[in-house]
């Protein structure tokens, strides 16, 4: 069974740093790009960030470059997020989600299509003073 | 950035009914368009990619439709399980952009 479990949140003040853990279980981490994606107090979801299988190639939404960085330890099945400056609109439920991939065909030709279909429960992370 | 924008916000609706949400994209995703279902303090749960393929396990109550700029999510007969609140997401490329929900209420 797939498994993705957050941790790392709690409330930070402005200005301050935080780093966000998530273990993965149940499936071959290295082979998967891995996503982090929030949710602010009763609002909708906004992807984060993203990395590549072999960390070699990151992506962000651009509220968050320059101060958040993704990582990943392949070795430990993990994922980090280190969340730097943080500001009270950081303030959400932050998820881990697997990047996984689907086949589909239509009229002979066939696409790959990327979805996330694996998420963890989520940590909270509220920025006040 | 793709914009994606979701129809109505809220709906209410009964045990049985049929219900449908629209999810518009700011700019052609051709296909690229994923569905996922939130419960309340729960993480969100993957349900249609490609726009109208279902995800293994997904009851085939749900459907999905459209392409271009313009989709659907159709619920057939809605059951009390459905209750929760439907995101739409373009994966045609980054940033990855979510709409911003429609949550389905009973009536």
């Amino acid at each position: 069974e797939v498994q993705l479990v957050e941790s790392g949140g709690g409330l930070v003040q402005p200005g301050g740093s935080l780093r966000l853990s998530c273990a993965a279980a149940g499936f071959t981490f290295s082979s998967y790009w891995m996503n982090w994606v929030r949710q602010a107090p009763g609002k909708g979801l906004e992807w984060v960030a993203n990395i590549r299988e072999d960390g070699s190639e990151k992506d962000y939404v651009d509220s968050v470059k320059g101060r958040f960085t993704i990582s990943r330890d392949n070795a430990n099945n993990s994922l980090y997020l280190q969340m730097d400056s943080l500001r009270a609109d950081d303030t959400a439920v932050y998820y881990c989600a697997r990047r996984g991939g689907s086949t589909s065909c239509y009229a002979g030709y066939c696409h790959y299509y990327y979805h996330m279909d694996a998420w963890g429960e989520g940590t909270t992370v509220t920025v006040s003073s | 950035d793709i914009q994606m924008t979701q129809s109505p916000s809220s709906l209410s609706a009964s045990i049985g009914d049929r219900v449908t949400i629209t999810c518009r994209a700011s700019q052609s995703i051709t296909n690229y368009l994923n569905w996922y279902q939130q419960k309340p303090g729960k993480a969100p749960k993957f349900l249609i990619y490609a726009a109208s393929d279902l995800q293994s396990g997904v009851p085939s109550r749900f459907s999905g439709s459209g392409s271009g700029t313009d989709f659907t999510l159709t619920i057939s007969t809605l059951q009390p399980e459905d209750f929760a609140t439907y995101y739409c997401q373009q994966s045609y490329s980054n940033p990855l952009t979510f709409g911003g929900g429609t949550k389905v209420e009973i009536k």
